[in-house]
């Protein structure tokens, strides 16, 4: 079993369509989670950190549910310009961070 | 205030050939990680350093691949007698410090191709 597993997709949406992600991780003893974007042939870049009790930044929502091991993003009102692959990280230390292998995500008009 | 700089952005070498890889954390940055991503795969952690020290070495190949921080200069990634299956893109990251929020910061890779 991989450390991180994520749905490869691709997610094929309609602009405006509500989309979610989920993402599972099998060490207990992980830290820290976050989400990054990448875009083709890009560097990752972090979209947001995902804390304990859920945030959110404008149309994204990030949570956390520990007991059953996953994190999940939430993309409301989805834009043209969100279509990218999305990465789940888990920090287990600061040397163990662990990349999933990535959500594909195609926004249509 | 500049991001994470690698250099070069593309660099192609024959089989056999060393390949040289730099990487400049982000200022007030003294943790860098270097990473692997192969086409259509996610990314590979590879090696982690703090100034002079390696931390974590637990994702390099133990043959040909090499890391160093050094006091002053980028951190270079060092990969001897390339083959084709070198060829992938290679990305550095930094962090300020160990706090376990702390995010990384990725600077926009290298692309190495063996020929």
């Amino acid at each position: 079993r991989k450390e991180v597993e994520q749905d490869p997709g691709p997610f094929n949406v309609p602009e405006g369509a509500t989309v979610a992600f989920n993402c599972t991780y099998s060490n207990s003893a992980s830290q820290s989670f976050f989400w990054y974007r990448q875009d083709c042939r890009k560097e990752p870049k972090l979209l947001m950190s995902v804390y304990s009790s859920g945030n959110e930044d404008g149309r994204f929502t990030a949570q956390l549910n520990r007991a059953s091991q996953y994190i999940s993003l939430l993309i409301r009102d989805s834009k043209l310009s969100d279509s990218a692959t999305y990465l789940c990280v888990v920090k287990i230390s600061a040397s163990k961070i662990i990349f999933g292998s990535g959500t594909r995500l195609s926004i249509r008009p | 205030n500049a991001g994470v700089m690698q250099n070069p952005r593309h660099l192609v070498r024959r089989r056999g050939q060393e390949a040289r890889l730099r990487c400049s954390p982000m200022k007030g940055h003294s943790h860098v990680y270097w990473y692997r991503q192969l086409p259509e795969e996610g990314l590979k952690f590879m090696v982690y350093l703090q100034k002079e020290n390696i931390i974590d070495e637990s994702g390099m190949p133990k043959e040909r691949f090499s890391a160093e921080f050094p006091k002053e200069g980028p951190s270079i990634l060092r990969i001897q007698q390339v083959v084709r299956g070198d060829s992938a893109a290679y990305f550095c990251a930094s962090s300020p410090g160990r706090d376990q929020q702390n995010e990384q910061f990725f600077g926009p890779g290298t692309r190495l191709t063996v020929l």
